[in-house]
């Protein structure tokens, strides 16, 4: 069974720019989250999708947002991008979202602003 | 911001040897906590989740406890092997909306 997948593996842009991140969840999955780390700090929740609705939003600008399309899949868009955007993206995905539902983690997208 | 911490930051130990590391939530509005492991270069890895206090997994050599009216939960690890050697992160379900709030790890190195 293919685990969950992210695109691109890398990107850089400049600041200013927009950036575009997409993660196919685990087959079967209608939960999609997303999580940022930047440089020396720990995970940090940015947004849950379930069913293509936004359920939860961490404490995030606005210029970060996303969608969910009806094959479950996502994409996390960065408006405006600042240097301090520079950061590992990880999508997770999950069963349904009920809680205690496991979360399981794709690569990442290393993200880097310039 | 909730406070999740991870003790020790990291650790070096011996194969063979076994050990535990620490995770420290707040004990208010419990739902659950997650723990992961996390290898260089590859994608976290769901080791348990567990939201009863007194839970407790065990999945091959490695098991957890989880104490909700403290605030923490222990990983340990039963004779440590080198494929051991990653980071360990706990996660906190606060609210029950799947926001989990991460610690910072413990970083495992197991020295053949």
């Amino acid at each position: 069974e293919a685990g969950v997948t992210q695109s691109p593996t890398h990107l850089i842009k400049t600041r200013g720019q927009q950036a575009t991140l997409r993660c196919s969840p685990i087959s079967g999955h209608t939960s999609v989250y997303w999580y940022q780390q930047a440089l020396g700090l720990g995970l940090q929740f940015l947004l849950w999708y379930d069913e293509g609705e936004e359920r939860n939003r961490g404490n995030f600008p606005p210029r970060f947002s996303g969608r969910q399309f009806p094959n479950y899949s996502s994409e996390l868009n960065v408006n405006a991008l600042e240097l301090e955007d520079s950061a590992l993206y990880l999508c997770a995905s999950s069963f349904d979202g009920a809680l205690g539902d496991t979360q399981y983690f794709g690569p990442g997208t290393r993200l880097t602003v310039l | 911001i909730l406070n999740v911490e991870q003790s020790p930051q990291s650790l070096h130990v011996q194969e063979g040897d076994s050990t535990n590391f620490t995770c420290s939530f707040p004990s208010s509005n419990f739902y659950a906590l997650h723990w992961y492991r996390w290898e260089t270069a590859k994608s976290p890895e769901a080791l348990f989740v567990m939201t009863l206090n007194g839970d407790e997994k065990k999945k091959g050599r490695i098991s957890a406890t989880l104490n909700t009216k403290e605030g923490y939960s222990y990983l340990y690890i039963k004779g440590s092997q080198p494929e051991d050697s990653a980071t360990y992160l706990c996660a906190y379900d606060q609210t029950g909306a799947n926001n989990l709030f991460f610690g910072t790890g413990t970083r495992l190195t197991v020295i053949p």
